[in-house]
């Protein structure tokens, strides 16, 4: 069962804010989320995590609802080299159990 | 700091051969996970060894396998390739304990014809 839902495609102008939403209606309480990025044919990148309080750092900001059912990535400043695939995670942040599956994700596609 | 680096980056088997595939964690990295990614399954999750014991185990055969050494880099190898080995293999760090993001390296693109 997908933990997650995540449109399948999204376009940016660059230079403007791109907002990744991220529906995770059936998180539980100790469950992250978890945002990820994949350029074509590269490793993924990890981008940014939290649980329930808003996170910011250089790449990208989190905003997480009160009831954390849902989420948004926010690029403040897409470039065309943000130009990927964003995946949603959830997962519990604890024990020895760490593995990560993808969903779909959402093709973000900034263009010039 | 160094990020995570795999040799090779690319490599062409032929059916029924064998591979060893290389990662080098970042360094105070001891939790290393491989994946294996195809078009169609997505990001699979192989096994992840942490201080030379593998931790965690996906759903492949045995065929997978892998191993971890003192300086926390590791290998995976895959015997007996089939066609459908053919995939971007993955290797991520991260440091041990919770909350802690996994870092990925380029990826091994293996090919089996």
């Amino acid at each position: 069962d997908a933990k997650t839902t995540q449109p399948p495609s999204m376009d940016c102008a660059e230079g403007r804010a791109a907002n990744l939403p991220c529906n995770h209606s059936t998180i539980s309480g100790n469950e992250y989320v978890y945002w990820y990025r994949q350029i074509h044919s590269q490793g993924p990148q990890y981008i940014i995590h939290g649980l329930k309080n808003n996170e910011t750092n250089e790449m990208a900001s989190l905003i997480i609802t009160e009831d954390r059912k849902s989420s948004t990535l926010i690029l403040p400043h897409a470039t065309l080299r943000d130009t990927a695939v964003y995946y949603c995670i959830v997962m519990a942040s604890g024990g020895s159990n760490y593995k990560l599956t993808f969903g779909k994700g959402t093709l973000l596609t900034v263009n010039p | 700091k160094a990020g995570v680096t795999q040799t090779p980056r690319y490599l062409i088997k032929t059916r029924g051969q064998q591979v060893t595939l290389s990662c080098s964690p970042i360094s105070g990295h001891r939790s290393v996970s491989w994946y294996q990614q195809t078009p169609g399954q997505g990001l699979q999750f192989l096994f992840e060894y942490f201080s030379e014991t593998q931790r965690n185990k996906g759903n492949f055969p045995g065929r997978f396998s892998g191993r971890q050494f003192s300086n926390s880099r590791s290998e995976m190898n895959v015997s007996t390739l089939e066609l459908g080995d053919s995939a971007l293999y993955l290797c991520a760090s991260r440091l041990a304990g919770p909350g802690y993001e996994q870092y990925f390296g380029p990826g091994t693109r293996l090919t089996v014809t």
